[in-house]
């Protein structure tokens, strides 16, 4: 079975100030990772994925996030924060070993808030 | 172009009516999913289909729940007999390919229908 978990219900930091939102997983062979943001009223947005290859990828709005394996994690970074950025942002996992779930397990979510 | 569009936005119903939540994809994507969104929670997910059919309806918690794509575009999700325990966004998402031929498959969701049982 796939899980994920976001230990943070929330995220404060200040403008400027780099950001980290946690994930952690849990799957029986190598996963596929994602990162989504959701703005209040609106669909959640991709923002980046982990496959396979290099261990930190490159994403959309100068978000970056590195998989590390040892620590079944793929927590979410940016080296400086906008005020922009808060939002909701949800970790999601699947399990690429035949047999397993084709549709990805989704986190609870962090909310992500950046302060003047 | 367009995004995934759902309507409603909200809908406000009593307990035990029906209620249709309609999702129109973004055109040319073959896969659509529907999820739940309860507050403070993430995705759940619900019934994902490849074209017309439904791939994997593992998520639908009872047979309350059904939806349907008959042309392999627009969907609709149908709950008979609501529950003020269906009350959540429901949302649904669209993708290019299946998720099983492409590995990092990315959906792309709506905005969601704000379902409230009274």
């Amino acid at each position: 079975a796939q899980s994920v978990a976001q230990p943070e219900d929330q995220v404060n930091v200040a403008e400027g100030n780099p950001l980290t939102v946690k994930c952690t997983y849990s799957v029986s062979g190598n996963p596929y990772l994602f990162w989504y943001v959701q703005y209040p009223n609106r669909g959640l947005q991709f923002l980046l994925k982990y496959i396979t290859g290099d261990n930190l990828v490159k994403g959309s709005y100068g978000f970056e996030a590195e998989f590390n394996k040892s620590q079944t994690s793929f927590h979410l970074k940016k080296p400086s924060a906008l005020v922009s950025d808060s939002a909701l942002y949800f970790c999601a996992v699947r399990d690429p070993l035949e047999g397993g779930s084709y549709i990805p397990t989704f986190g609870r979510g962090t909310s992500l808030i950046v302060h003047p | 172009g367009a995004g995934v569009s759902q309507t409603p936005s909200n809908k406000v119903t009593e307990k035990g009516k029906y209620v249709e939540l309609r999702c129109d994809p973004i055109s040319g994507h073959t896969a659509l999913y529907w999820y739940r969104q309860s507050l403070g929670q993430g995705p759940e997910f619900l019934i994902y289909f490849q074209g017309t059919g439904a791939a994997d309806d593992s998520g639908l918690p009872n047979d309350r729940f059904f939806a349907v794509r008959p042309e392999g575009s627009v969907s609709t999700l149908k709950i008979q007999r609501t529950e003020r325990g269906d009350s959540a966004v429901y949302l649904c998402a669209s993708s290019l390919t299946y998720p099983d031929r492409e590995r990092g498959n990315i959906q792309y969701f709506g905005a969601g229908t704000r379902l409230s049982v009274l």
